[in-house]
């Protein structure tokens, strides 16, 4: 079973910190990592995407990817209260019938505490 | 940009009847677009993968005769759930991939069903 594990949270964290979450997958093979938000009752929205190890930047939000630890992490700066929501890591490979797959973790729920 | 559509948002059926949900890529053509089911507080569970022009492919335990796919042209799909039940009720949600091989899926605004 392929499987991408977030802890589902809830992750509190004061406003204008650092919101660091974290996700680690089974599948070596997987080629790239993407980031979702999602917020209650709505569907989700693509917020950052990574495919070479190391750390990609775009505003206040920061994916970092470690291939060999098979770790994918998102940090999210300054953080403003509508930064709340569950954030959902997703992995891009081959699933076990051979066909591309994008399998998601169970998110974690993230609250920025004003 | 890549903007997808969902039509209803929003459907409440009696039991035994047919519902049919619409996809749309507005501003992109999606070679493939998905269809996933979300119940309350849990994760997206991934229903089945439409490619134009061919038949979609379902995901283990997921019943084709229930859930029928339909991907008629680069920008359309459509799901119609068969004989709706009320454990069917749940949030729909399609996504659509832009581009082959990159894996990124833009989502729709959902549809939620309520089945009597």
């Amino acid at each position: 079973q392929k499987e991408v594990e977030q802890n589902s949270g809830p992750l509190s964290v004061p406003e204008g910190a650092i919101a660091s979450l974290n996700c680690t997958y089974s599948d070596r093979g997987s080629q790239s990592f993407f980031w979702y938000r999602q917020y209650s009752g709505k569907s989700p929205e693509l917020i950052m995407f990574i495919y070479s190890n190391g750390d990609k930047e775009d505003g206040r939000f920061t994916a970092q990817l470690n291939k060999a630890s098979q770790y994918v992490s998102l940090l999210i700066r300054d953080s403003q209260p509508s930064d709340s929501a569950t954030y959902l890591c997703a992995v891009f490979g081959l699933s076990n019938f051979g066909n591309e797959k994008l399998t998601f973790g169970t998110g974690t729920r993230l609250t920025i505490i004003p | 940009g890549a903007v997808v559509s969902q039509h209803p948002s929003r459907v409440i059926c009696k039991s035994g009847t047919s519902v049919k949900i619409e996809c749309r890529s507005l501003d992109f053509q999606a070679t493939t677009m998905f269809w996933y089911r979300q119940f309350p507080k849990q994760s997206l569970m991934l229903m089945a993968t439409s490619n134009e022009g061919s038949k979609a492919t379902y995901e283990q335990g997921v019943e084709k005769d229930k859930f029928l796919i339909n991907h008629a042209s680069l920008t359309l799909s459509t799901l119609t759930v068969t004989s709706a039940h009320p454990e069917d009720s749940s949030f729909y949600i399609c996504s659509a991939r832009k581009r082959a091989n990159d894996g990124a899926q833009y989502f729709g605004p959902g549809t939620r069903l309520l089945v009597l």
